[in-house]
């Protein structure tokens, strides 16, 4: 069964760094989103991506946050300047037909600012 | 102010037996229900989901129930197994296009032997 796929597993990196966090998603997905949990907490919205513009974002996709598709098959999250408080799980999901169509995840990076 | 872990809901349940996780949700306008499984260490996994003009899904030893007058969602697991040890999130989303989902804090799920 196809899969999202993400990489790095994990991530260290010390305040203040840029970070790219990579994933491929499942090859005929229109949709593409990152996603984020803090330990022990829920997962929250990042933002949203359909034909090669965000179509929504949430309060925490701040100016720090970008993303891009920068071909057919990688969707990259960048943070570029990492705080304390950015250290989280990050997933990327993607789905087909928007509307109806479950969102499916990748196994997620942990990201452990310093 | 300081973020603070979330204490999650817990159920244990013996191995063979049925279990039921409950979830409230809070937009009244959202049309489009799933429930995730999360393992240790994985991202959430896709389990059943509803549309708003249902009450009732069915799966393989799932089945999800779907309330609007109260806002209630329910996962019901049929013999659980091992296997099913894991943190079970409700998620919802409204409209069409791009699904910005709303997750639930998530229910504990232990299985005993």
């Amino acid at each position: 069964e196809p899969e999202v796929t993400q990489t790095p597993s994990h991530q260290v990196t010390q305040m203040g760094q840029e970070v790219i966090l990579r994933c491929v998603p499942i090859s005929n997905h229109l949709y593409f989103y990152w996603y984020r949990q803090i330990l022990g907490q829920k997962v929250e919205f990042l933002v949203s991506f359909y034909n090669n513009e965000i179509s929504e974002k949430s309060e925490i996709f701040d100016d720090q946050f970008s993303v891009e598709r920068p071909d057919g098959s990688n969707f990259t999250l960048k943070i570029r300047s990492t705080k304390l408080e950015d250290s989280a799980m990050y997933f990327c999901a993607s789905n087909g037909a928007g509307s109806g169509s479950p969102l499916h995840f990748g196994n997620g990076t942990r990201l452990t600012v310093t | 102010g300081e973020s603070v872990g979330l204490h999650l809901p817990t159920l244990s349940v013996q191995e063979g037996d049925n279990s039921i996780i409950n979830c409230a949700y809070s937009n009244s306008a959202s049309d489009y229900f799933i429930w995730y499984k999360q393992e240790s260490g994985k991202g959430p996994q896709f389990i059943i989901d509803i549309r708003s003009n249902m009450d009732k899904r069915q799966g393989q030893r799932v089945t999800v129930l779907l309330n609007k007058t109260v806002k209630h969602l329910s996962l019901q697991i049929a013999a659980t197994q091992p296997g099913d040890s894991a943190v079970y999130f409700c998620a919802e989303t409204e409209g069409q296009g791009a699904q910005k989902l709303v997750f639930g804090q998530g229910t504990r799920l232990t299985i005993n032997p």
